[in-house]
């Protein structure tokens, strides 16, 4: 089965400054999903960023990127400009190929990001 | 139309009750999710339906019982809950099942049992 790890359970950043989280996942298989999802206090889960992973080139969405190492089964998700609006609880999540588990995402157990003004 | 639409946003129910809860969404997506998350968790999986049919059911007790009317709507029964039900129950939508383009999310119900 996949696992998802997420080292940081709290971290916090000024605003207009730059924060990295960090995610490690488990999987033997070759072709997956990874995703970066936000969930402020309002509930709602956002989607922030998407990785394919026969893709090499690191994924960008406006002020956030990820770094995506296959080999070290790493996938870290960098803020840049942070901003008050990015306040919330970030999870990292896996999904295994087309056909195979039904669009199933496993999640991290999160990492809740404070952004102090 | 972007959203998945949940309602109830809150819901207090005793644990003798009928309660339905219901998710809705207008993109033309096929797949369609059931989620349970407790405070300060990740999301847990409940049931899968993809072309309105059941493609997977984590092991949830029957007092869980979904249905998925038409492609637009998925609905959630519950029946005779414990208080350790009390949850956020989150709805979501893919185009389908076979693409990852990730989920659209509803902001989801909180369940309170008593």
């Amino acid at each position: 089965a996949q696992t998802v790890t997420q080292s940081q359970p709290e971290m916090s950043v000024q605003e207009a400054e730059t924060v990295t989280l960090s995610c490690t996942y488990d999987t033997s298989e070759n072709n997956y999903y990874l995703f970066w999802y936000k969930q402020p206090p309002s509930r709602q889960m956002i989607l922030v960023i998407r990785q394919e992973a026969y893709k090499q080139q690191n994924a960008t969405e406006n002020r956030f990127s990820v770094n995506f190492q296959k080999a070290a089964k790493s996938f870290s998700l960098k803020i840049s400009d942070s901003q008050l609006g990015d306040t919330a609880m970030y999870f990292c999540a896996f999904m295994e190929p087309p056909g195979t588990s039904y669009g199933k995402l496993t999640f991290g157990q999160g990492t809740i990001l404070t952004v102090h003004p | 139309d972007t959203e998945v639409t949940q309602t109830p946003k809150h819901l207090v129910m005793g644990m003798t009750n009928k309660k339905s809860l219901k998710c809705e969404q207008h993109m033309g997506h096929r797949a369609m999710y059931w989620y349970k998350q407790k405070a300060k968790k990740p999301p847990e999986l409940m049931f899968v339906y993809s072309y309105e049919k059941l493609s997977i059911n984590e092991s949830v007790p029957s007092r869980f019982s979904p249905e998925c009317p038409n492609s637009s709507l998925l609905n959630l029964h519950l029946h005779a809950l414990q208080p350790e039900d009390s949850a956020l129950y989150l709805c979501a939508s893919s185009r389908d099942t076979g693409r990852t383009y990730g989920y659209t999310f509803g902001s989801g119900t909180r369940l309170t049992v008593v």
